[in-house]
């Protein structure tokens, strides 16, 4: 069935270098993505979504790219700040059953002066 | 314009008792979700509904968990009898109809079963 892979359960870093997210799926049909981020004690908010037409979704300095050939979605931004920290999720639209979106494990991201 | 509530913010229950979490979505949301969230399994589905109809249900959690759409504007989550591995946060979501739209999350639950 549908599914989504983030492999990693924390990130670590420091501020002003380069971040990725990695985020893999499994999709039956034409997948359409989506990164959520978390901030402490904060409801989860949509961060970007893939598009139909191959155009980069980019908010906030970050930005990933739908990859079929390689199922997968990474998020990166060139330079963390202080408050990139957060639990970001990587979000699948499934096809089965209905159209609720198929959540990832989670990455947590704690950025460091 | 109102996000989606949710209450209580706090929950705590005895092994075996019967709670019902809240939620109201936003005015005008057609798709109501509801998600727990742990940090080992992320979120899960729980339930999906479209204009008050379920559409999918959690497989895992059919049980001891019940959902339902009283009105387009009101949510519950009865879980029932509630254990300790049921300690997480329940989060309400709720979206337009259509395509790849925006989700729009309710600060959530937090139960603890002792």
């Amino acid at each position: 069935g549908d599914s989504v892979t983030q492999t990693e359960g924390l990130v670590t870093l420091t501020e002003g270098l380069p971040v990725m997210l990695n985020c893999t799926y499994q999709s039956t049909y034409s997948p359409f993505l989506f990164w959520y981020v978390q901030h402490l004690n904060e409801a989860p908010k949509l961060l970007l979504k893939s598009f139909t037409d191959n155009k980069r979704p980019e908010h906030q300095g970050f930005h990933a790219t739908l990859h079929k050939s390689s199922s997968s979605f990474h998020l990166q931004k060139s330079s963390a700040q202080l408050s990139d920290s957060a639990l970001y999720y990587c979000a699948l639209r499934g096809y089965q059953g209905g159209r609720a979106l198929i959540f990832g494990t989670g990455t947590t991201v704690s950025v460091s002066p | 314009d109102a996000g989606v509530t949710q209450t209580p913010r706090h929950e705590v229950a005895e092994k075996g008792q019967t709670i019902i979490l809240k939620c109201e979505p936003v005015s005008g949301h057609n798709d109501l979700f509801w998600y727990r969230q742990t940090k080992i399994q992320g979120l899960e589905l729980l339930s999906y509904f479209r204009s008050k109809s379920l559409m999918e249900d959690g497989g895992a959690f059919k049980d001891r968990f019940k959902a339902e759409m009283l009105n387009s504007s009101f949510s519950t989550l009865k879980i029932q009898p509630t254990e300790p591995k049921d300690s997480a946060v329940y989060l309400c979501a709720s979206k337009t109809g259509g395509g790849a739209e925006t989700l729009y999350f309710g600060s959530g639950t937090r139960l603890t079963v002792l």
